[in-house]
């Protein structure tokens, strides 16, 4: 099973400022079955990221993936209001479980 | 626009056992049939677990290892709707359960609420 681990687990910003997000996996997961997802308080889970770095459709482009291997980052460019939230990242390349990570919060510094 | 929308959730005594529901609308350029499924659970004040996913067509199926051998996922492509029968439940499986398409989801359910308590 690939355990993905993500940092920080709090990221306190401010509106305005740019944050970054870590993923690592345990062994190296192919990019193409690498997504970013955002969770709002009492609300499903959205699709951010695909593919490491492809945008879902409609999610805003101050949104970025990157990363190969065992290294992946999603990032803001500039936090929005609305972008305070928990954020998780999943892999779903080779065989099953396709595993999340324990999520970061960003929230309001 | 894609619609998923889960149902049975409920509050069940451990050992109990409950089956969800998921039914599917608004496929239009591709049908049910061609999207892989998933149930994706998260515990109160936790992280998201996938449970299970099931191909398509039905023939591939998996399950996360806290579940397998209790849960059985299956799917009516003539009713677009995918089920999740949980057997043999736990404290543990207390969680709201999402039903997704992929692995890759960009369709996510509402979620309903499974609580596993005397």
């Amino acid at each position: 099973e690939i355990v993905l681990t993500q940092s920080p687990v709090i990221l306190s910003s401010a509106p305005g400022e740019r944050a970054t997000l870590s993923c690592r996996a345990s062994q190296s997961v192919s990019s193409t079955y690498l997504a970013w997802y955002q969770q709002k308080a009492g609300q499903a889970p959205r699709l951010l990221m695909y593919s490491a770095s492809s945008r879902a459709a409609g999610v805003p482009d101050r949104f970025s993936g990157s990363g190969s291997g065992t290294d992946f980052t999603l990032t803001i460019s500039r936090l929005e209001p609305e972008d305070f939230a928990v954020y998780y990242c999943q892999q779903y390349g080779g065989s099953p479980p396709f595993t999340f990570g324990p999520g970061t919060k960003v929230d309001i510094k | 626009e894609v619609q998923l929308l889960e149902s049975g959730g409920g509050l069940v005594q451990p050992g109990g056992s409950l089956r969800l529901s998921c039914a599917a609308s608004g496929f239009t350029f591709r049908s049910f049939t061609n999207y892989a499924m998933s149930w994706v659970r998260q515990a109160p004040g936790k992280g998201l677990e996938w449970v299970s996913g099931i191909s398509g067509s039905g023939s591939k199926i998996h399950y996360a290892d806290s579940v397998k051998g209790r849960f059985t996922i299956s799917r009516d492509n003539s009713k677009n709707t995918l089920y999740l029968q949980m057997n043999s439940l736990r404290a543990e499986d207390t969680a709201v359960y999402y039903c997704a398409n992929g692995p890759g989801h960009d369709y996510w359910g509402q979620g309903t609420l499974v609580t596993v308590s005397s």
